[in-house]
Order: C-alpha cells, then structure tokens, then sequence
C-alpha cells in the first residue's frame, strides 16, 4: 500500500465547475497536509495546508481534513483553464518527513 | 527574494562522469531536501538534511550523496552517474520549527545521463 495515494487522472470539469481532489494517506501519526500546484515542467507551489479536522477556505480553494478516515480533499470553485495543473498532497509525518502523492493532473476545458 | 537557486537547469552527460548540482536558499531555512520526479513515481526523497552537518537517507539514496557545510548550501553528488538517474531532480527548503511550514522548491534540474 502506497503511503499517500492519489488518483491520477486526469480529471476533466467544465470551465466554472468544481473541481474536487482527492487524497488518502497510511500513517496515523501524520501531522500536516499540503496541496501543491505543479505546472507542467515547474517547481511545485504551495497551495495550502490543513492540520486540523474540518475545512479550510482560501479564495477559491477549500481542504478538507478527515483524519478518522485519514482523507484529505482540495475543492477548487469556478475552476479555470489556468488551474489545469498536477495537483499534489503531501504528509507531514516524524522528523518532519514528507511524503508526496503521485499526483492528480486537473484538466478544466474552456 | 526568498528563493531556492539550483543549478544547472539542464545538465546532460555520460555515464560515469561525476557530477555536482548544487542547491542554495537564502531563508535561513534549517531543513534542505532533494527530490527526484519521474513520471508516474511521483516526488521521491532522496536525502534531506536537518541542519548543518547532520544529514540522513530518504527513499531513494542509492547513488547519490550530499553535504551540508553551511546552512544555506545542499549540493547533490553524482559520483558515477549511471542512465537509470535520468530525471528532473528539486531541491526545497523548509523551516523546522513548525510542522506546517511549507516546503520551497528551486526550480528544477533535468538531468540526462547518456
């Protein structure tokens, strides 16, 4: 079982939709959670981060923390065709040793 | 500018050719790291480094190795460079006092090993 698993993709929604990402995760003790945008050929960038159960609005962003169900979500409202990126989660565990997802490519057609 | 630099940007080479990438940041970060990304493999840990002089395996180590003498620095060693260590390789930085801080991520080095 990988440690942080997402589903590839690509995931394809209309122009103004909600795009909703997906993450699960295998350690308990795990402490923090990320969503970085990567572009392809780029450096990924913070979206956000969650620590603690419930949700987490930024603009047109919101995580979603469930650790009972060790899921973690990333909507994005009114999606644009500039959001059309890979979208990785990440876990913080021990000694602050992150572990990446494979990543979900978003594809948001105009 | 708060950054992480990495240089080369692209770097190809032959095999056994040593070979140095090196990674600065500017953020007093305590925490450096390297990734590999290789597609459908995700970011994969390759070393990391707590703080000066202290630096400790991640996932994928073999091959490579890493120093940490200053705290703004964190080269990555090729010693002999072998065609499987084909890949676009990140170096981030982070703080290390709060679990929440973010990593910051240098822009790339896509490397080639003919």
């Amino acid at each position: 079982q990988k440690e942080v698993e997402q589903n590839s993709g690509p995931l394809s929604v209309p122009e103004g939709a909600i795009a909703s990402l997906n993450c699960t995760y295998s350690d308990r003790g795990s402490q923090s959670f990320f969503w970085y945008r990567q572009y392809s050929g780029k450096s990924p960038e913070l979206i956000m981060f969650i620590y603690s159960n419930g949700d987490k609005e930024d603009g047109r962003f919101t995580a979603q923390l469930n650790k009972a169900s060790q899921y973690v979500s990333l909507l994005i409202r009114d999606s644009q065709p500039s959001d059309s990126a890979t979208y990785l989660c990440a876990v913080t565990g021990g000694y602050q040793k992150v572990t990446f997802g494979t990543g979900t490519k978003l594809q948001v057609i105009p | 500018e708060a950054q992480v630099t990495q240089n080369p940007r692209y770097l190809i080479t032959v095999t056994g050719k040593k070979l140095t990438v090196t990674c600065s940041q500017n953020m007093n970060h305590e925490y450096m790291s390297w990734y590999r990304q290789d597609p459908g493999l995700g970011l994969r840990q390759i070393y990391y480094s707590m703080n000066v002089e202290v630096t400790d395996k991640g996932d994928v180590p073999e091959g490579y190795k890493v120093s940490r003498k200053e705290k703004r620095n964190f080269p990555l060693i090729l010693e002999s460079p072998s065609p499987n260590q084909t890949s676009l390789y990140f170096c981030a930085s982070s703080l290390m006092s709060s679990y929440n801080s973010p990593l910051h991520f240098g822009n790339g080095t896509r490397l080639t090993v003919t």
